[in-house]
């Protein structure tokens, strides 16, 4: 079973231009969830799309936004890059079961370095 | 806020030894408590996880002690190689409205084995 994909692997970008991440899910599943790593704030939470639909946020400004499509991949985007944008950036999907716990899988991100 | 306190930062232990990371949380509501494991390059993955009705959990060499009381929880590796040596999250679940569900992380643990 492939796992999580992401695209593309490394970007590089300049202040105020804007950006878009891509992220193929696990067949199946339907959930896509989407945080940013940095070595000082480490993993934080950006928001989770089921069925097209964001299911949740975190505390990031709207200059983050995302997607997600019929096929449950997702992109996100980033308007008016700050070099503090400069990250990691993760996709997570799961089957988003109803009843118990969704375990996560990560797709190896992309790192993004804004200059 | 929700947050999950984690240290050490870093962690040097020799080979053959027992590695030790401690978290810490505050919100009652998180209900299942994942450890990833990440190497440089790639996204975190599933080490072994942990529901708060149990007080410990036991995979291989990767044990979790969970104290509901005191609202901390800790991973221990025995018998720590130097294939461990990787960077550790401990992670809480919460579930929130219209099925929805967020992951916060501890900020990671730098762990090396050293032979």
């Amino acid at each position: 079973k492939a796992g999580v994909t992401q695209t593309p692997r490394y970007l590089i970008k300049t202040r105020g231009q804007q950006v878009t991440l891509s992220c193929s899910p696990i067949s199946g599943h339907r959930s896509v969830s989407w945080y940013q790593q940095t070595p000082g704030q480490g993993l934080q939470f950006l928001f989770e799309y089921f069925s097209e639909t964001q299911r949740n946020k975190g505390n990031f400004p709207g200059r983050f936004s995302g997607r997600q499509f019929s096929n449950s991949r997702s992109e996100m985007n980033v308007s008016t890059l700050e070099l503090g944008d400069s990250a990691l950036y993760l996709c997570a999907s799961s089957l988003s079961l109803q009843a118990g716990v969704d375990e996560q899988f990560f797709g190896p991100g992309t790192r993004l370095t804004v200059l | 806020q929700q947050q999950v306190k984690q240290s050490p930062q870093s962690l040097i232990v020799q080979k053959g030894g027992i590695s030790i990371i401690n978290c810490a949380y505050e919100n009652t509501a998180f209900d299942y408590f994942p450890w990833y494991q990440q190497f440089p390059g790639k996204g975190p993955a599933l080490l072994i996880a942990i529901r708060p009705d149990v007080s410990e959990k036991k995979e291989g060499r990767f044990t979790i002690s969970f104290n509901k009381s005191a609202k901390q929880f800790s991973l221990h590796i025995m018998d720590s190689q130097p294939g461990d040596s990787a960077t550790y999250f401990c992670a809480a679940f919460a579930r929130g409205g219209a099925g929805s569900y967020q992951l916060t992380f501890g900020k990671g643990t730098k762990l090396s084995v050293i032979p």
